[in-house]
């Protein structure tokens, strides 16, 4: 099956650390992207990348890092600059080209909760 | 002012309802409208995609845009507890650009 996977399900973070999140897709698509969601307050964008190996800033990306090595894979960190990583994590994808960028497909959704 | 404001809920109806779910907007650049549901931490799905202003249904879902009023809506007729998710409207310029996200409505459909 086609799709997005994102793992863990589930992280903790203590303080002071650096944890990554992975996201793997097997779409065939250009574009991926990561996303933070807060109760209450949607969907914020982090970073994307549109093609493999370049990436750009979202809205908020203070505290984050990505890398893409590879179409298939957009793994992020949350790094110890990040001081409210508390958050639902959401990968997507979509096929890349500018004027249908905006049908994405998203992962399960990783829960990243500080100790 | 955020660019795309959407009525937080939660919204609680009864089983067969008629839903009506709505985001405003201030860009009258955006073209691509869509909504996606979201269940309970999981990933959103495209629900509904509208090109321009107009109506669009599928099944008991019909989405409305009327970019005079930058208002879009989300219309669910025979609501099902199955219904019950977190719809978030999203929409984006034409030729580039990021999609921007309203904050997501939260449904409930009681049996």
């Amino acid at each position: 099956d086609g799709g997005i996977t994102q793992s863990p399900k589930y992280l903790f973070r203590k303080e002071g650390q650096n944890v990554t999140l992975s996201c793997e897709q097997n779409l065939n698509h250009d574009a991926m992207y990561w996303y933070r969601q807060d109760p209450g307050q949607g969907l914020r964008l982090i970073y994307y990348s549109q093609i493999v190996n370049d990436f750009q800033k979202g809205d908020i990306a203070e505290g984050y890092s990505v890398s893409r090595e590879k179409k298939e894979s957009f793994p992020l960190t949350v790094t110890s600059a990040q001081k409210n990583p508390t958050a639902f994590y959401l990968c997507a994808s979509s096929i890349g080209n500018r004027d249908r960028s905006e049908k994405l497909f998203f992962g399960s959704g990783t829960q990243l909760s500080v100790l | 002012q955020k660019e795309v404001e959407q009525d937080p809920g939660p919204l609680s109806v009864p089983e067969g309802a008629i839903v009506s779910l709505n985001c405003t907007y201030s860009n009258s650049a955006f073209q691509y409208f869509m909504w996606y549901r979201q269940y309970s931490r999981k990933g959103p799905e495209l629900l509904m995609y509208t090109y321009s202003s107009g109506n669009k249904e599928d099944g008991r879902f019909t989405a409305q845009v009327d970019k005079s009023s930058k208002y879009i809506s989300l219309f669910i007729r025979d609501s099902q507890p199955s219904d019950s998710a977190t719809y978030l409207c999203a929409m984006k310029v034409s030729g580039g650009g990021k999609l921007i996200f309203g904050q997501g409505t939260e449904l409930s459909v009681k049996p």
